[in-house]
């Protein structure tokens, strides 16, 4: 299967300050998504985007699938965005819609 | 609007009791229908995923066992838990075989002791 690497593994910031996550995979996708874990668990979408780039308030997100490789901006980090970030995709040639995971990023923001 | 829901949001289990966790969706025909499970240390698994009615595939052979027997409905068992069951369980939809983005539900925590 598609193989998904994120990068950093951990991270730790000071409210207020940028972040990058990134997400590369080893094989075209059709689908990726960027989900956030919050501490009960559920992962939340943040962005569908098998390419191109999106934004939403302080978070934004861009997908070049032609070097495959994804990356979430995070601006202005507050301690509510704790928690675990993953980066899911689904292989072009996959007609039954199975993601394959990244092992996520932990982000702790402290204040 | 489409939701997904999923019970019960915690369990605490003993070693060879029986399991059933439910997943139902709403505001939608058809979906794709996956289980995943989270165990500690993040890494999320596949383990069955259903396109239809009656239709189950496993990704992994284990302990568990799925079935779908109605269309927005997705059902996780096990006859017999183990020590090893114990994890985060997410139910997760993706309507029929469009290339929209998948909605989780918010998990159920097993800890089999």
């Amino acid at each position: 299967g598609i193989q998904v690497e994120q990068s950093p593994p951990d991270l730790i910031l000071q409210e207020g300050a940028n972040s990058t996550l990134r997400c590369n995979f080893s094989d075209s996708v059709n689908n990726l998504q960027w989900f956030h874990q919050n501490p009960w668990g559920q992962l939340i979408n943040l962005f569908y985007i098998p390419s191109g780039t999106k934004q939403n308030g302080r978070l934004s997100a861009t997908t070049v699938a032609t070097e495959r490789y994804s990356l979430l901006y995070i601006s202005s980090s507050q301690t509510t965005d704790s928690g675990v970030y993953f980066c899911a995709v689904k292989s072009r040639g996959s007609t039954l819609g199975r993601l394959y995971f990244g092992r996520g990023t932990q982000l702790t923001v402290w204040p | 609007s489409q939701t997904i829901h999923q019970w019960p949001a915690t369990l605490v289990q003993p070693v060879g009791s029986p399991l059933s966790l439910e997943c139902t969706v709403e505001g939608t025909s058809n979906p794709n229908l996956y289980w995943y499970r989270q165990a500690a240390g993040r890494g999320l698994q596949l383990l069955f995923y259903s396109v239809g009615i009656g239709q189950i595939s496993s990704e992994v052979p284990q302990n568990l066992s799925a079935s779908r027997p109605q269309d927005r409905q997705f059902i996780l068992s096990s006859k017999k838990l183990l020590l090893s069951d114990s994890g985060f369980y997410l139910c997760a939809w993706l309507p029929g075989l469009t290339n929209y983005g998948y909605t989780f539900g918010s998990g159920t925590r097993l800890t089999v002791v």
